[in-house]
């Protein structure tokens, strides 16, 4: 089985200052990666995900994420934060052909002005 | 526009009432998700269906049940046996193969009175 690790519960970042936001992987074969995005009392929106080619993956909203293998991590950072980036995201893992997609504990962003 | 509708968004149940949270979803996706939301503890999974007719108990199965009589359906039924019921509620859909990424829907929030 699959599972996923989020360093962090809270991250507070200054605004203009790099977002680094941890996540770890566990799986016996080729995970398929995600980073979703929570606003208060809403889904979630995915932001990038990593299924196989390039390692690192840009997505949406200047964010982008780099899957390593010998790591088994896949972070999140975006160089500049801004206001708008604050809330919460998830990390989640599934693999090919599989429909049970497991979510990390979550990151609270806060960014301060 | 494409996507998952969950009903209502707020809904207070008294205590040991069932009560059915509805999922509706026009993406033509096989397969569904049911997740709670707790602070601190991420997305635990419910119940999943792959196919109509046919659905398998997640992480926290206890006190809920599920139906998929129909593809775009998947209601969730919070049973009275569910000793602590008030969460968010999210319900997913996801898309086969290399390209999978999860859909989300707006979430229902369970509060018991």
């Amino acid at each position: 089985a699959q599972s996923v690790t989020q360093l962090g519960s809270h991250v507070s970042v200054s605004e203009g200052a790099l977002v680094l936001l941890r996540c770890n992987y566990s799986s016996s074969v080729p995970p398929y990666l995600f980073w979703y995005v929570q606003y208060p009392n809403q889904g979630l929106q995915l932001l990038l995900k990593y299924t196989t080619g390039a390692t690192l993956v840009k997505g949406i909203n200047g964010f982008e994420a780099e899957f390593k293998k010998s790591e088994t991590s896949f972070h999140l950072t975006k160089p500049s934060a801004h206001m708008s980036d604050a809330a919460e995201y998830f990390c989640a893992v599934t693999r090919y052909n599989n429909n049970d997609m497991r979510f990390g504990a979550g990151t609270r962003l806060t960014v301060k002005p | 526009d494409g996507g998952i509708t969950q009903s209502p968004k707020y809904l207070f149940r008294k205590e040991g009432q069932n009560v059915t949270l509805s999922c509706e979803q026009n993406l033509n996706h096989d397969a569904m998700y049911w997740y709670r939301q707790d602070p601190g503890q991420g997305l635990r999974l419910i119940y999943y269906s792959q196919i109509v007719n046919d659905f398998q108990k997640g992480d926290i199965a206890e006190g809920y049940s599920v139906s998929r009589e129909k593809k775009e359906s998947f209601p969730l039924t919070v049973t009275s046996a569910q000793k602590n019921p008030t969460a968010f509620y999210l319900c997913a859909s996801t898309t086969p193969g290399v390209n999978t990424e999860a859909f989300f829907g707006q979430g229902t929030r369970l509060t018991v009175v």
